[in-house]
């Protein structure tokens, strides 16, 4: 079964610095992997995805992610944190052809320190 | 365009009732997800609709049911409530071709509280 491991369940970073979080997963074949972003008390919100078009991905709000194989990893980064960035992250990976189930790996909070 | 609408937004029901949460898609996408938040388990994938049929299914109990409609909305229901069943229920649509990524929209969610 594939499945999705973020480590560090919290971030802390201060506005400015590079955001990086980790996803690496688990599939015998590449799958679909897509990072998402909730913010309290809302849904979420898609900020990129692999579908294999292209290993470095570019989303919304200056995030991007790099698909390694070798590594079975996909990484989120950004640059420079903005305040705005605090929120809860989640990968998640969809295996090819099928279904629409996302398997999503257990989130980061990002905290953006002043 | 319209996003994935779910309502009722938030609810407080009793344990031993039942709570149906309804979810209208996006236009023109046919496959609805239902998946289930909380502190302590994340997000669990409950079922998939796709053309009124379920195409996947989750490890949950025979509680958790739901259905699609010819429109594409969907229906989930939770019979027998616990107070275990607390939680953020998301709906997710897609098109639904399932051979390529497509994009999966996600509602604003449900707050269930079960007192």
């Amino acid at each position: 079964a594939q499945s999705v491991t973020q480590l560090g369940s919290h971030v802390s970073v201060s506005e400015g610095a590079l955001v990086l979080l980790r996803c690496n997963y688990s599939s015998s074949v590449p799958p679909y992997l897509f990072w998402y972003v909730q913010y309290p008390n809302q849904g979420l919100q898609l900020l990129l995805k692999y579908t294999s078009a292209a290993t470095l991905v570019k989303g919304i709000n200056g995030f991007e992610a790099e698909f390694k194989k070798s590594e079975t990893s996909f990484h989120l980064t950004k640059p420079s944190a903005h305040m705005s960035d605090a929120a809860e992250y989640f990968c998640a990976v969809r295996p090819q052809g099928g279904s629409e189930k996302l398997v999503f790996g257990k989130g980061t909070k990002l905290t953006v320190n002043p | 365009k319209a996003g994935v609408t779910q309502t009722p937004r938030y609810l407080i029901k009793t344990r031993g009732q039942q709570v149906t949460l309804s979810c209208s898609p996006i236009s023109g996408h046919r496959s609805v997800s239902w998946y289930q938040q909380t502190p302590g388990q994340g997000l669990q994938f409950l079922f998939e609709y796709f053309s009124e049929t379920q195409r996947n299914k989750g490890n949950f109990p025979g509680r958790f049911s739901g259905r699609q409609f010819s429109n594409s909305r969907s229906e989930m229901n939770v019979s027998t409530l616990e107070l275990g069943d607390s939680a953020l229920y998301l709906c997710a649509s897609s098109k639904g071709t399932g051979n390529s990524g497509n994009t999966i929209y996600f509602g604003e969610g449900s707050w269930l509280t079960v007192v």
